[in-house]
Formats: structure tokens, sequence, C-alpha cells
């Protein structure tokens, strides 16, 4: 099955500022994905990210707040600008493996983002 | 528009026992998967066990099994022989349509194994 590695496990930041996350995959996979879990929450799914294209974002997400890059099919990135303390959450990048679909997805460890 | 529903916030149980954790769904797809997460404080997101919407087998997983109510929409987990590190959040999930990678999440429920 697919490893994910994430990072940064953790960052705290300046409201205004934007950190952009890391998902690296171990093998090449057809769908990456971005959930987002607030404090106490369950996981909401952010977007897609498309390997050449743009990511398709759920509602209430936009790319000019969550800008995604998928250059090639084991990297992807989620970046959050413009930080505001409500956008502290974890954040964990998703993969399903080439296996059909009926493969399972797989998480990476998060990044934990408190945003002063 | 798919809802995934778990009832119970908290539940405990003592080492060695059976416990059994409840989720209800909803969706208007004919072929669906549905899943168990188990999140550690680590945060790591663990596949447990996953069910075919098509197959009626109850899936099992060493400890872990599933009681699939397919015309209640009823999908839950028990864990037999409970031990320590089964404490964690967990999460039942729902995949459907055309998307089997964009899960749908319950609420969560916190399982505490006590010694």
């Amino acid at each position: 099955s697919a490893v994910i590695s994430q990072k940064p496990s953790r960052d705290i930041c300046q409201r205004g500022t934007s950190l952009t996350i890391q998902c690296q995959v171990d093998s090449q996979v057809t769908m990456m994905f971005w959930y987002r879990q607030q404090p106490g929450q369950s996981l909401t799914l952010i977007a897609t990210a498309n390997q050449g294209s743009e990511a398709t974002y759920e509602s209430g997400f936009v790319i000019d707040k969550f800008p995604i890059s998928r250059p090639n099919l084991t990297f992807s990135t989620l970046t959050v600008s413009n930080m505001s303390p409500e956008d502290s959450s974890i954040y964990l990048c998703s993969a399903r493996d080439r296996g059909g679909e009926n493969s399972p997805l797989h998480f990476g460890n998060g990044t934990r983002l408190t945003v002063t | 528009a798919q809802t995934v529903t778990q009832s119970q916030p908290e539940m405990s149980v003592q080492e060695a026992e059976t416990v059994t954790l409840s989720c209800t769904y909803d969706t208007s797809e004919n072929n669906y998967y549905l899943f168990w997460y188990k999140q550690p404080p680590s945060r790591q997101m663990i596949l447990v066990i996953r069910q075919e919407a098509y197959k009626q087998q109850n899936a099992t997983e060493n400890r872990f099994s599933v009681n699939f109510q397919k015309a209640a929409k009823s999908f839950s987990l028990k864990i037999s022989d409970s031990q320590l590190g089964d404490t964690a959040m967990y999460f039942c999930a729902l995949a459907g349509g055309t998307s089997y990678g964009k899960l749908t999440f319950g609420q969560g429920t916190i399982l505490t194994v006590h010694p």
C-alpha cells in the first residue's frame, strides 16, 4: 500500500501569512486529496489534486485561499493563504492506490497548523 | 448528497472485552464502499476495515468485524478482545459514485480501552 509523507508535521504561523504543506507518496497514484480536520471535528474534503490540471474544489473552499499543485503522480502541495485563527486545523493529504476503484484511501500523518 | 452519522460521541470498554461502534449512512448511489478508520493521538488515519456494498458477506479483519445491514443503511464495527492500543477516535466513512477516493466522514467516536 502507498506510504504518504507529509511535511511539516506542525507549524505555528502568524495571521496574514501563508504556509505550504508538502505531500510525497512513495509510488505513483491516480488520485490525491486534501482534507481538513478542525479541532474536535471530523474530516472535510477540501479538494482533489489533479495531475497536470487545476484542482477540483469542494463547496466552501476556493483556489485563492487553498491553492494546490500536483506536478506529477507522486507529489502535491497545499498552500493555506492569508491565514487567520480560523484556519487552525489539521490538514491531511490522502491518496488512493492504483489498484482499482476498490483500493483503499491512505493518509499522511497530517500537518497541525496553529495560527496566532 | 451523502451523509454519515455516528451517534456515539464516546465509548469505553474494559481490556479483553468486546465493543460495538454504530454508524448509519445515507446515499443515493447503488455502488459504494464503507470504511472504518482509526485515528490515535498521533493523528495518523489508519484504515481498519472496509466493506463493498455489493457484497453481502460482512468483512472481517482479525479482531475487527462489521455488521453491514444494507437495507437499514447501517454499518457497525465490532472490536473483539479489546486492547489498550485500540484507544483512538474511530471514523466511519462512505465513498460512492464515480469518485471512490472522496470520502464522507462521520463525526467520530472516541473509544477508550481501560486496563
